[in-house]
């Protein structure tokens, strides 16, 4: 597709489920990154992926937060036995190169609520 | 830790007024900053990325200055529309990362 594509786009979950949330960015990009929007707030860094790495998960909130790019592509990012506070819109960016030099394309967001 | 902050956080003006909407942060060690914005239930849309050397960016009715040994940044927006009407993010790099820190955003309502 042209752009970033998220799914799903909302998702509510009872508090203790585990959730996947998909990320697929722009063909070639090299850059992945995941953020977390809370209602109101401007989003918050989680993790980044450079190809299938894992380079940064300084902003994962706890260990049942894990990320994923196993082919250096799609990205997936997995929620353990989630709390009222993970409810936020989580939003996938990517980039065409390895650093900052490149502008980062946001999808649309998946919106979880937890119950 | 970069800390950025927006004033005002809503705005509401009658259509055809100018907007000037205001972003501070802390750190002026930026690689560059870049301006966002977000429709209700939507992902960003990048607007203007103004690099650290740079003093201002210009897209249409948008226009972005740069102030980095001030720490400041505004974005004006002329003649505003009712479809000018959304949340706008600034968000900075800092010069040795990667990673976007944003401000909360001010919400504009431009009023037919």
């Amino acid at each position: 597709g042209a752009g970033v594509s998220q799914s799903p786009r909302y998702k509510v979950a009872k508090r203790g489920q585990d959730v996947a949330l998909r990320c697929d960015p722009i063909s070639g990009h090299v850059s992945l990154f995941w953020y977390q929007q809370a209602l109101g707030q401007g989003p918050e860094f989680l993790t980044y992926f450079q190809n299938e790495a894992q380079l940064d998960k300084s902003g994962l909130p706890s260990d049942r937060f894990f990320a994923e790019r196993p082919e250096g592509s799609v990205s997936t990012l997995k929620i353990q036995r989630t709390q009222q506070e993970d409810s936020a819109v989580y939003l996938c960016a990517s980039s065409l190169g390895d650093w900052a030099y490149n502008e980062q394309f946001f999808g649309p967001g998946t919106r979880l609520t937890v119950l | 830790k970069q800390e950025v902050t927006q004033i005002p956080a809503a705005l509401s003006v009658p259509e055809g007024e100018n907007l000037v909407l205001n972003c501070s942060f802390t750190d002026s060690a930026i690689y560059n900053l870049q301006w966002f914005r977000q429709d209700p239930g939507k992902g960003l849309t990048s607007l203007l990325l103004i690099q650290s050397s740079q003093r201002e960016q210009t897209s249409g009715r948008l226009n972005a200055s740069l102030d980095k040994s001030s720490g400041r940044s505004t974005l004006y927006i002329a003649a505003s529309q009712p479809g000018d009407s959304a949340t706008y993010l600034c968000a900075v790099i800092l010069s040795n990362d990667y990673k976007l820190s944003f401000g909360a955003g001010t919400t504009v309502t431009v009023r037919a």
